[in-house]
């Protein structure tokens, strides 16, 4: 079945300590997201890829970072994770004949930080 | 930008009952509306959706009502069961916009 994949589904770092989160997807979309959601919170957009084009949100803060070496890879680098960045992270794609608007999530991983 | 509000914010409903969650958007040029289910644990499956050249869409015990002019979209179950327990969201877009604006959820409850 054609899906968004997320590795791992749970992370433990330590403060301070540099992690990265991967998602990949079978679908062949050309858009791929990165959400934070929080506890009884919606979804909450840092950033997503048009092709290999990086749109950025302006609240996103800069300890985030994404690359996307390929359609079917995005991985996610938090820098120096904070207490605050304790979060699910979830990851999205769009695109292909259902359009961009529809767009289908990853199960997500559940970061803690330590 | 867009803003969409939910209410209510929880609802619980016995077993085979109706529920009903209603979402309001600011943006008039707003014209994809889609609904994503969220198990505990798990991310948003998007269960329905419409787009602005319909008023209505349904799907088995699930439908969605859009009503343009007063910029308002609705979710309808039917039939009630334990595992539609769950966090529902709505969300607006508009076709070309990589963006959904999303609602802030509605924990709905299915009592046995």
């Amino acid at each position: 079945d054609a899906m968004v994949i997320q590795n791992p589904r749970y992370q433990v770092t330590q403060f301070g300590k540099p992690v990265t989160l991967s998602c990949s997807q079978t679908l062949n979309h050309n858009v791929m997201y990165w959400y934070q959601q929080k506890s009884s919170q919606a979804p909450k957009l840092l950033f997503h890829y048009y092709d290999k084009d990086f749109n950025n949100e302006a609240d996103t803060p800069d300890n985030f970072q994404s690359r996307r070496p390929n359609t079917s890879f995005c991985f996610l680098d938090i820098r120096s994770p904070g207490l605050g960045d304790a979060a699910m992270y979830l990851c999205a794609t769009s695109g292909g004949t259902s359009g961009h608007n529809e767009q289908f999530f990853g199960p997500g991983t559940r970061l803690t930080v330590l | 930008g867009e803003n969409v509000e939910q209410h209510p914010s929880t609802l619980s409903v016995q077993e085979g009952d109706s529920a009903v969650i209603k979402c309001t958007y600011s943006d008039s040029a707003s014209n994809y509306f889609p609904w994503y289910k969220q198990e505990l644990g798990k991310g948003p499956q998007l269960i329905i959706d419409i787009r602005s050249n319909v008023g209505e869409k349904k799907d088995q015990r699930i439908a969605v009502t859009l009503n343009k002019t007063a910029k308002h979209f609705s979710l309808h179950i039917t039939e009630t069961q334990p595992e539609d327990s769950a966090v529902y969201f709505c969300a607006a877009s508009y076709y070309g916009n990589n963006r959904l604006a999303f609602g802030k959820g509605n924990q709905v409850v299915v009592i046995p």
